[in-house]
């Protein structure tokens, strides 16, 4: 069972905005730990997404954003295009476990 | 470019040893703390262990503590894991990746190896 808690899957059709949670508590993103994003495609190395809460690496596109508030946070992908079809880790750091931590994964489906 | 490639992985017993590394290219490799992160087949990521810029720190989660050791030489822009008393849970693809902080509440993996495959199986 992750630390961070994610919905298992999201899907939404070509063009539309689908959001991904990641549920945290007051030991991590409570604590004011930031929260971090990575796209995993199968058979890939992970892809830091989003990095800080809100900030988006070089090359990223905007369609990507992300947020955080209280003990949760959230990632949008607007304009949903077929490659974003993967899995999408969420990650913060944990002060009781003194760990990194993750979400456990959710898989975008692109209908 | 920053490059990270592991190897070492491969088929051991339960209760071997397997030493993984992971070769640094296209940065300062001793100005960062370094990563090692893992994932079971059909499970999610689990951040496996770091070790500071010198070596002088390291961290592991729990499950792992005791039983493996992180180390890197900085000469060779090198990353190890040294995994000993192994278990089938223990059983995932190995990534090693550059670990970033940003003062006072940000901890994150900006760079990510191709990762390498451990199977520990009898």
């Amino acid at each position: 069972q992750s630390v961070l808690t994610q919905p298992p899957s999201v899907s939404g059709a070509p063009g539309q905005r689908v959001t991904i949670s990641c549920t945290g508590s007051s030991s991590n993103i409570g604590a004011g730990y930031d929260v971090h994003w990575y796209q995993k495609v199968p058979g890939t190395a992970p892809k830091l997404l989003i990095y800080g809460n809100s900030n988006r690496p070089s090359g990223v596109p905007d369609r990507f954003s992300g947020s955080k508030s209280g003990t949760s946070a959230s990632l949008a992908i607007t304009g949903l295009q077929a490659e974003d079809e993967a899995d999408y880790y969420c990650q913060s750091y944990d002060s009781s476990l003194s760990a990194r931590v993750f979400g456990g994964g959710t898989k975008v489906t692109v209908l | 470019e920053v490059q990270l490639v592991e190897s070492g992985g491969g088929l051991v017993q339960p209760g071997g040893s397997l030493r993984l590394s992971c070769a640094a290219s296209g940065f300062t490799f001793s100005s960062y703390w370094m990563t090692w992160v893992r994932q079971a087949p059909g499970k999610g990521l689990e951040w496996v262990a770091n070790i500071k810029q010198d070596g002088s720190e390291k961290y592991y989660v729990d499950s792992v503590r005791g039983r493996f050791t992180i180390s890197r030489d900085n000469a060779k822009n090198s990353l190890y894991l040294q995994m000993n008393s192994l278990r089938a849970e223990d059983t995932a693809l190995y990534y090693c990746a550059r670990d970033r902080y940003a003062a006072p509440t940000s901890y994150y993996f900006d760079y990510w190896g191709q990762g390498t495959l451990v199977t520990v199986t009898s």
